[in-house]
């Protein structure tokens, strides 16, 4: 089982639609979880955090984290075609200085105008 | 502020030769973590460095390794290459207090190994 579990999609969704993209993790001592935009050919981008259950809005994201079920997501809404990229979660661990982030392998986001 | 710089942006390389690519964190940050992408594995994490120290490490062999200077600046070195070294190495900066992940990741640019 990957420590950090993503459909790869591609999620296609139209414009000014929400996107919703899912992310589960293994260990359940994870305390940072993050969602990155990386567009083809770019590196990696951080557009939210979230450590705490619940949601965190941003703009038009949304995080959600649910420990117990061991769950982050990211809602994008009024999804635009600038929005296309793929989407990546990581997660840190609960061991202070012991632990990298962890990646999904990324959800590709293709949203049709 | 400037972000993370990471040189060259492109190598191409000849199996059985070794590289060294280089990474300057933002200011100010300690830590500096080196990944690397490629399409079939995703992101997989080589090691971190705070304060000079290697303070994590991946599951690579030790043809990979690294450093910090005293500045923070990083470098990597892969020796004896094979093709499947082939992928976009990325430099990731943080401040490095708490969790080695605790607060996010600032990546560079990338450098684009190409071995041939």
């Amino acid at each position: 089982q990957k420590e950090v579990e993503q459909n790869s999609g591609p999620l296609s969704v139209p414009e000014g639609a929400i996107a919703s993209l899912n992310c589960t993790y293994s260990d359940r001592g994870s305390q940072s979880f993050f969602w990155y935009r990386q567009y083809s050919g770019k590196s990696p981008e951080l557009i939210m955090s979230i450590y705490s259950n619940g949601d965190k809005e941003d703009g038009r994201f949304t995080a959600q984290l649910n420990k117990a079920s061991q769950y982050v997501s990211l809602l994008i809404r009024d999804s635009q075609p600038s929005d296309s990229a793929t989407y990546l979660c990581a997660v840190g661990g609960a061991d202070t200085g012991r632990r990298a982030l962890t990646f999904g392998s990324g959800t590709r986001l293709q949203v049709q105008p | 502020k400037a972000g993370v710089t990471q040189t060259p942006r492109y190598l191409i390389k000849t199996r059985g030769q070794q590289v060294t690519l280089s990474c300057s964190p933002i200011s100010g940050h300690r830590s500096v973590s080196w990944y690397q992408q490629t399409p079939g594995q995703g992101l997989q994490f080589l090691f971190e460095y705070f304060s000079e120290t290697q303070r994590n490490k991946g599951n690579f062999p030790g043809r990979f390794s690294g450093r910090q200077f005293s500045n923070s600046r990083s470098e990597m070195n892969v020796s004896t290459l094979e093709l499947g070294d082939s992928a976009l190495y990325l430099c990731a900066s943080s401040s490095g207090q708490g969790a080695a992940g605790a607060y996010g990741y600032t990546f560079g640019s990338g450098t684009r190994l190409t071995v041939v």
